[in-house]
């Protein structure tokens, strides 16, 4: 079968940073995707890995290492908005896109 | 840009009534839209993919006959919950890929939520 693994929810304090992990085990790859979703409301894009390494974007990161099937989202400097679910998606050697649960991040003053 | 609407945000309903959800994406033209599924505190369950001119192709488990998507035009794409019972409700949100590369991300609609009464 074709999974991906994020924790369930994190905690982290504003002004910190915190890393969400992502390990998928899937048919083929053609590419990782980041998105964030706020409560009651559709995901947005956040990031895209297809090569190793890192990928910068403002305050938020993103790392890929495909021999190893992670991959990680780094969120800097938190702020109280980025109290969200963070989705991981990865898109297989069909196409398809496979969607994991999402990690619910919540940020305490 | 990228812009994707969808239409209406909340639907309350009858059982038996059916009901249509429009998805447009408003500033590109989209092959391809997708419709997903999702409910409280789980994943995204893509339940089709909608190409524009054809036959939307249906995920395992999907009644297609339940669930009907038209595909009419590279703008729009409808999904109509045909008589839709309480275990129909949810959130439905469609999306769209601006670009027929694979590494351009689906953009959302804002999603609809749809309760049975």
């Amino acid at each position: 079968g074709q999974n991906i693994d994020q924790p369930t929810e994190m905690t982290a304090t504003e002004g910190a940073i915190v890393q969400i992990n992502c390990t998928y085990q899937t048919s083929g790859f053609n590419g990782l995707f980041w998105y964030q979703q706020h409560a009651g409301e559709a995901p947005t894009f956040l990031s895209y890995n297809v090569l190793d390494g890192l990928e910068e974007k403002g305050r938020f990161s993103s790392f890929l290492s495909r021999s190893k099937g992670y991959s990680y989202l780094l969120l800097k400097e938190l702020q109280m908005k980025d109290s969200a679910s963070y989705l991981c998606a990865v898109k297989n050697s069909n196409y398809q896109l496979i969607w994991g649960a999402g990690t619910k991040l919540i940020i305490k003053p | 840009g990228a812009v994707v609407s969808q239409h209406p945000s909340w639907v309350i309903c009858k059982s038996g009534t059916s009901v249509k959800i429009e998805c447009r994406s408003l500033d590109f033209q989209a092959t391809t839209m997708f419709w997903y599924r999702q409910f409280p505190k789980q994943s995204l369950m893509l339940m089709a993919t909608s190409n524009e001119g054809s036959k939307a192709t249906y995920e395992q488990g999907v009644e297609k006959d339940k669930f009907l998507i038209n595909h009419a035009s590279l703008t729009l794409s409808t999904l109509t919950v045909t008589s839709a019972h309480p275990e129909d409700s949810s959130f439905y949100i469609c999306s769209a890929r601006d670009g027929d590369r694979e590494s351009q991300p689906q953009h959302f609609g804002d999603g609809t939520r749809l309760s049975i009464l």
